[in-house]
């Protein structure tokens, strides 16, 4: 069964911390694996998106890696700021039938406080 | 902004009623996907379209239905409204089908 999973469920940090969010996922055929930020309320937004070859790959204080055979990923969170508060959501796809299906994990709640 | 558009952003609906529900596109785009997201939950996919024509379907039930139009905009149409349909409905615009998709701000349905 195709899933992702994602922990921890939710996490509060004090503003300026690091923090490193995870992603399994049982999805196959793997296409490409995108972790999106999501305030609440509103649409998803995305942070990075990587294929099978790529192991890292950052955008700004966000590094997301790739590990293609343990279908394992992470998104690190550097110097965290308080408008990183959001739900964080790992997204995978698999090509079927000539077009991408896209599984969302449950996603990880972060609140950065003072 | 990712230039995807969805209206109305809030909608208060009574069981047992149709709603229909608009997204444009980022220009460009031909491909449009519609999730729903359930309070506290991920999105979960409803269908797609592909250059007019339904190109997948999650598990809906057909009171679950969409158009797209020949300017790529989209719109969900969801019949017999039930208490369950609550969620925030959202709307993804992607230039072809394997590419990264931009979502809108979403809808958020209540169905009372």
């Amino acid at each position: 069964k195709n899933q992702v999973e994602q922990s921890p469920q939710s996490l509060i940090i004090l503003e300026g911390k690091n923090c490193t969010l995870q992603c399994n996922y049982t999805v196959s055929p793997f296409s490409n694996l995108r972790w999106y930020k999501q305030d609440t309320g509103r649409g998803p937004v995305s942070l990075t998106i990587m294929t099978f070859s790529e192991n890292t790959k950052s955008n700004g204080r966000y590094t997301a890696t790739l590990d293609a055979d343990t279908k394992q990923s992470s998104l690190h969170i550097t110097a965290s700021q308080l408008s990183d508060s959001a739900s964080y959501i790992c997204v995978v796809s698999r090509n079927s039938g000539g077009y991408q299906k896209v599984t969302f994990g449950t996603g990880t709640k972060l609140q950065v406080i003072p | 902004e990712t230039g995807v558009t969805q209206s109305p952003t809030h909608l208060i609906k009574t069981r047992g009623q149709q709603v229909t529900l608009r997204c444009s596109s980022q220009s460009g785009h031909n491909t449009v996907s519609w999730y729903q997201q359930a309070l506290g939950q991920g999105p979960q996919f409803i269908f797609q379209y592909y250059r007019e024509e339904e190109n997948g379907r999650g598990n809906f039930p057909p009171r679950f239905s969409g158009l797209q139009f020949p300017n790529y905009s989209s719109e969900l149409n969801v019949n017999a409204l039930e208490l369950d349909d609550s969620a925030l409905y959202l709307c993804a615009s992607s230039s072809q089908v394997v590419t990264e998709a931009f979502f809108g701000q979403g809808t958020r349905l209540t169905v009372v």
